[in-house]
């Protein structure tokens, strides 16, 4: 059972544009959402989080909105770089476990030059 | 280097054997994870260790037994693999309560 919906499964953007990613979940229990970038050979790495009290959180480029009522969270990142070419996760922690962080299935973003 | 490091990167063997991956951090962190991820890149938690205690057990066939012999290290044993066992294993570590996990470079097994 996938407690973590995320959509696409693949991005390709042109560099400068805009990418979005999005997630969904039903477990009411999950009180917090981090997004995870992976680059290739490598383990995730938290990128960027939120807490279902707040309905945006900016860091840089990357964005994070959330919409509790709809429980449905996203990932944009504006000016998109090649560099941001990477897999990237959403996630949601069930307050009930000891971090137990379910994870979407990834989106593979490619931004090109 | 503060990190959670894994041994080996690489495990190519036959199916049938028995093998062991090592995780240790040194982030004086007191809870250790192992996530499998497969060919579709899909993250799942395996195990969940508190202070040397089991927490999470996702229905992981008993092949799989995870060892904590101390608060820093989780090493995961695997018995007679299988195919399907073939994936990139994650360790990763974190304060219990707290938020972030830092994972390890993952060590990629391939049953032949």
């Amino acid at each position: 059972q996938q407690q973590v919906k995320q959509s696409p499964q693949s991005l390709i953007v042109q560099k400068g544009g805009i990418s979005i990613i999005n997630c969904a979940y039903e477990n009411t229990a999950f009180d917090y959402f981090p997004w995870y970038q992976q680059f290739p050979g490598k383990g995730p790495a938290l990128l960027i989080a939120i807490r279902p009290d707040v309905s945006e959180k900016k860091e840089g480029r990357f964005t994070i909105s959330f919409n509790k009522s709809a429980k449905q969270f996203s990932l944009h990142i504006m000016d998109s770089q090649p560099g941001d070419s990477a897999t990237y996760f959403c996630a949601a922690r069930d307050q009930t476990g000891a971090n137990n962080l379910f994870f979407g299935t990834g989106t593979r973003l490619t931004v090109i030059p | 280097d503060t990190a959670v490091s894994q041994t080996p990167k690489y495990l190519v063997t036959q199916m049938g054997n028995d093998k062991s991956i090592k995780c240790e951090q040194n982030l004086g962190h007191d809870t250790m994870y192992w996530y499998k991820q497969d060919s579709k890149k899909f993250l799942k938690i395996m195990f969940s260790y508190n202070n040397k205690e089991l927490i999470i057990n996702e229905t992981v066939p008993n092949r799989f037994s995870p060892k904590s012999p101390d608060k820093a290290h989780l090493n995961l044993h695997i018995n007679s693999l299988e195919l399907g066992d073939s994936a990139v294993y994650f360790c990763a570590s974190a304060v219990s309560g707290a938020n972030v996990l830092t994972f390890g470079a993952g060590s990629r097994l391939t049953v032949l």
